[in-house]
Parts: C-alpha cells; structure tokens; sequence
C-alpha cells in the first residue's frame, strides 16, 4: 500500500511569490489533514478534509493560505504571497474513512519543507 | 495556548536502561492519546496510543501510562537501543463539532540512546 505522498520535499521562494504544496493521501482515506512545524515547535493543526469537504479550517494562519481538494482526492495547499514567517515543514496526513477511534491516527507523508527568503 | 506540552525538549540515555518521556495535557475533553516517533527527513510515524478508559497500553518495549487525574501521560521504552534515537511527539485527539477526531501534538522530545 502506497503511504502519504508529498510534493515537493523542499522548496525555496523568495518573499512575495506563491508556492503550491501537494499532497496524495492513503487510497480511501476521507480525512486529510494538514500541519505544519516551525523549527523546535509543535506540530500545529491547520486543516482538516473529509472528502472534499472543509471539516475544520481553523488552524489556518490567513487569507494568504488556500488548500483545497479536488473530487476528494489529492489536495494542494497554497501560500500567496509567502511571508518569511510562512517558513517551515508542511506535513500532510491521512486517516481512514469515519469518525471512530482509528480515524484518530494518522499516517504521514514525509513533508514539504518551506524557506522564504 | 498550548494543549498538550512535552517539556523536556531533549533526553539522553544509555542503551540497555528505559527511557522514559512525559507530557502533560490541559484540555479534558481529550479522549485518546497516541505518541509518535519522527526520524529526520521523514514524517511522524504512529507508535503506540490509549484510551481515556484505559490507564496502560503495552505493546512490546513500549509502555503508554496515562494518569486522568493529573491530565498527565508518560511513554516508557524498554531497554532503549540506538534505533529508538529520534523525537518523540505525544499527541492527544478530542472530538470536533461535527463528530470528527481532531488531533493535536506536543512539541516533541529528541531521546538519544547511546551505545
């Protein structure tokens, strides 16, 4: 079974320019989450798919980030324009379908790591 | 404000003896916690979790107690070995609005076993 797939594992931007992360969970996973890890801190929630749908967008930072889901599928997450604040390990995550206990843990694809220069 | 802290940032121990890391929680709704392992360059990877109703998860050299009371849990590994040399996250998870599991993670212990 294919795990979490990120894309790219790094990317660097100056200030000002867009950058979009991707994301392919687990087949059949509905819930997909994004976090993201500033150096020497906490994993911090972003957002959280079910299917297709925003379930919980409210870790998102601001308006400069967009992520969506196309047809439940992969997901993008978007940053326009990156601010040097905006740096750190985007880390995508996937678990199986429901709201059950299993659902609660959750595989991980390698990460995007993100410099803003 | 930080819901689940790990405030050791760091831990050393010699190959053979246990490690043991610890995390402390505020938010009582958590119902299950799990701690995960993450090497460099990789993504954090599921070790072992427990239960709300449970005060004790084995499985193997790894040990999750969970004390309610004192919103506290501690993994304990057992004997350490090199391989286990990563960082360490606890995570706790807590119903949504809408039903679904919400998961939330410490800042993570960097354990270093030393042959």
């Amino acid at each position: 079974e294919a795990g979490v797939t990120q894309f790219p594992s790094h990317s660097v931007i100056e200030k000002g320019q867009t950058v979009t992360l991707r994301c392919d969970p687990i087949s059949g996973h509905d819930n997909l989450y994004w976090y993201r890890r500033v150096m020497g801190k906490e994993i911090k929630f972003l957002l959280h798919f079910v299917k297709e749908s925003k379930q919980d967008e409210s870790g998102m930072p601001n308006n400069r980030f967009l992520a969506e889901r196309t047809g439940g599928t992969y997901s993008t997450l978007k940053v326009q324009p990156a601010e040097l604040e905006d740096s750190g390990v985007y880390f995508c995550a996937s678990s199986p379908t429901g709201r059950g206990a299993g659902a609660n843990v959750l595989t991980f694809g390698a990460g995007s790591r993100l410099t803003v220069l | 404000d930080q819901q689940v802290k790990q405030n050791s940032p760091s831990l050393s121990v010699q190959e053979g003896r246990i490690s043991i890391l610890n995390c402390d929680y505020t938010n009582s709704m958590f119902d299950y916690f799990l701690w995960y392992k993450k090497y460099p360059a990789e993504g954090p990877t599921f070790l072992i979790s427990i239960s709300s109703i449970k005060d004790k998860n084995e499985d193997g050299r790894f040990t999750v107690f969970l004390n309610k009371s004192a919103k506290h849990l501690s993994l304990h590994i057992v004997p350490s070995q090199p391989g286990d040399s990563a960082v360490y996250f606890c995570a706790a998870s807590a119903r949504d609005s809408g039903g679904y599991q919400k998961v939330t993670f410490g800042t993570g212990t960097k354990l270093q076993v030393i042959p």
